[in-house]
Order: structure tokens, then sequence, then C-alpha cells
């Protein structure tokens, strides 16, 4: 089965741009996710959905970032404007669902590295 | 302080040797503890799973262990080879918090010729 899609897979902007990346769950999924990773962390989850709703944002930094998954499939999340720190790789995942208490195994996409100059 | 606490950050061996990696955590009640491999430049991809009931787990070459009394995790990668260089994570389940995963720091493994 084809697996989770991102775009770009680089980018490289000036601090105070805007930014957006894209993601493609593995079909079917219901939930998606999105993480940042700086670079020698492990991942910090950014926001969750469970099909179109928000599960969890409470480590967005909403005055700068947001997110979308109108239609329950594909979902993009913007930096608007960008700082230096937002430097990082951000990952999208996705699982079949989610489940109180359990947690189906998450597959995550390749990553869009993210360079802000 | 982290949930989740790995050792060491960095870890470099010689091709054929064994190797453990070691994930402290906090959180209680988990569900579940994953450990997963991320490769330079690709997103992680799991290779184990245990629950709190579960004492160890194996997939090819990786052994996971957990100690649910201690709260200790490790992973042991056996004969390594350079396939194995890459970061792995050890990741808790937060039953509190609805299964939301606590992710370690990770360990930097280099597996040399």
């Amino acid at each position: 089965e084809a697996g989770v899609a991102q775009s770009p897979r680089y980018k490289i902007i000036e601090k105070r741009q805007s930014v957006a990346f894209w993601c493609n769950p593995i079909s079917g999924h219901a939930t998606l996710y999105w993480y940042q990773q700086i670079l020698g962390q492990g991942p910090k989850l950014l926001i969750q959905f469970q099909n179109n709703g928000v599960v969890d944002d409470s480590q967005l930094p909403k005055d700068r970032f947001s997110a979308e998954r109108l239609k329950g499939v594909d979902s993009t999340l913007k930096i608007q404007p960008a700082k230096l720190e937002d430097s990082a790789v951000y990952l999208c995942a996705s699982s079949f669902t989610q489940i109180a208490g359990e947690t189906d195994t998450q597959y995550f996409g390749p990553g869009t590295r993210l360079t802000v100059l | 302080k982290n949930q989740v606490e790995q050792s060491p950050q960095s870890l470099i061996i010689l091709e054929g040797k064994n190797c453990t990696l070691q994930c402290n955590y906090t959180v209680s009640p988990f569900s579940n503890l994953r450990w997963y491999k991320q490769d330079t430049g690709r997103g992680p991809v799991s290779l184990t799973i245990m629950t709190f009931s579960e004492n160890t787990k194996s997939n090819g070459r990786y052994t996971a262990t957990l100690d649910a009394d201690t709260k200790q995790s490790s992973l042991h990668i056996t004969a390594s080879q350079l396939s194995d260089s890459a970061s792995y994570i050890c990741v808790v389940s937060d039953r509190n918090q609805g299964g939301k995963l606590i992710f370690g720091q990770g360990t930097e493994l280099s597996v040399k010729p």
C-alpha cells in the first residue's frame, strides 16, 4: 500500500515569510498528525485530527501556525510568519483510528525539512 | 524534565557487534511502549510495540524488553549491520491523555565497518 506522502521535501525561506506543507495520509486512515522535529530531538506533536475534527492542538503555536483537514483526507500545515526557531523537520503521520487508551500504529511520511534564514 | 529519557545520546559500534539502548520513562499509567527506527532524512518506522503486561518483543535482530516496575525498557540489536545506523526513538503512550504518544529524544547509532 502507498505510504504517507508529504510535499515539499525541502523548503528554504526567510524569516517573516509564509510557508505551507501538504500531507496525504494512507487511504482509510481516520487520524492524522503533524509533528515538529528539531535536530537532535524526538518529534513533538503539533496537532492531531480525527477525520476533519481537531483532537489535540495544545502544542500548536496558534499565533503563527494553522492546520486544516477540510475533507477528512489530506491536510495542510501553514506557518505565517516564520521565525528562525521554526527550522525543523515537519512530519506527518496517520493511523487507522485512535481509541482512548489505545493507539494504533502511526505511519510516518518522509517529512519536510524547513530552513528559516 | 522529559517524561521519556533515552541513553546513550549517541553510540558507535563495529559491524557485527551487539548493542543495547536504554529508555527510562515516568509516564504512568501507560498503554504501550514502542521503539521506532528513524533513518536519516526519513520518517520513523515502528520496530516493536509492547503493552504494560508484556516483558519482551522481538522483530528479527531487534529485541525490546520492558520492566514496568522500574519503568525501564531496552532495545537490543544483535549482529549489527551497517543499515542499522539510524536514530532509535522510545515512545510511550500516555493512557491519561487518551493514548497520546510521548517521544524520547532518541539514540543516534552509528555502525562502522
